[in-house]
């Protein structure tokens, strides 16, 4: 139980497009979901955290207009990056909580990886 | 502010033997610690949580220590496999309903047969 699926695993696209990753928790429903982002040897950093149906929460230095976050439902959030550009290349993964459990562990989504040419 | 260190970036042990991590922490007291394993490419994976007044938990072949007054973990995998080989994440949960982790960055675990 507990599946989360990521979709797309590998995005390639080009510089001042948009891209859309998709988060889906199959089999619970969320009550929060996270976005981080891995560069290579280096750790997961948080970049926002989303709750369903209110507008998602930041960490410091992230841009809110560049990353967009929808967490329209309890089994779907959203991110879309906006006008990308090759810096923005990294490894994006979604994890989300259980409603109802408190300080569960984390189930992270596959990741996706974006390359911006 | 909070730092998280995994000594090792990267380990090689020999099939069979036990691989020791470490995780140490600063400026932080964590209500939980939890440990993912991480293969390339791949979203994290859940292995164990321990409790800020657990000393020690397992699971099958899996041992996690938490000393809270060295600020350390320690993950222990005995009998170790080379389907072990992968990054063992460390990650510090705050506890109190926040969900909000602070990961390590790994240590790469290679088990040669």
């Amino acid at each position: 139980g507990a599946v989360v699926s990521q979709h797309p695993s590998r995005v390639i696209c080009k510089s001042g497009t948009s891209v859309k990753i998709e988060c889906r928790s199959l089999d619970f429903q969320a009550t929060t979901m996270f976005w981080y982002r891995q560069f290579p040897k280096q750790s997961l950093m948080l970049m926002a955290t989303s709750n369903e149906g209110s507008k998602a929460t930041y960490e410091q230095g992230v841009e809110k207009d560049k990353f967009l976050i929808n967490h329209a439902s309890l089994t779907l959030s959203t991110l879309t990056v906006t006008s990308a550009h090759p810096e923005d290349s990294s490894f994006y993964i979604c994890s989300a909580s259980q409603l109802g459990t408190n300080n569960s562990p984390l189930h992270f989504g596959n990741g996706t990886r974006l390359t911006v040419t | 502010s909070q730092k998280i260190e995994q000594n090792s970036e990267a380990l090689n042990i020999q099939e069979g033997k036990t691989a020791t991590l470490t995780c140490n922490y600063t400026n932080y007291s964590p209500a939980y610690l939890q440990w993912y394993r991480q293969d390339p490419g791949r979203g994290p994976v859940f292995l164990l949580l321990i409790r800020e007044n657990e000393k020690e938990k397992r699971k099958e072949r899996l041992k996690v220590t938490f000393d809270t007054t060295l600020k350390q973990s320690l993950f222990h995998i005995t009998a170790s496999q080379p389907a072990d080989s992968a990054t063992y994440l460390c990650a510090l949960d705050p506890g109190a309903g926040s969900y909000q982790l602070t990961f390590g960055k790994g240590t790469k675990l290679s088990v040669i047969p």
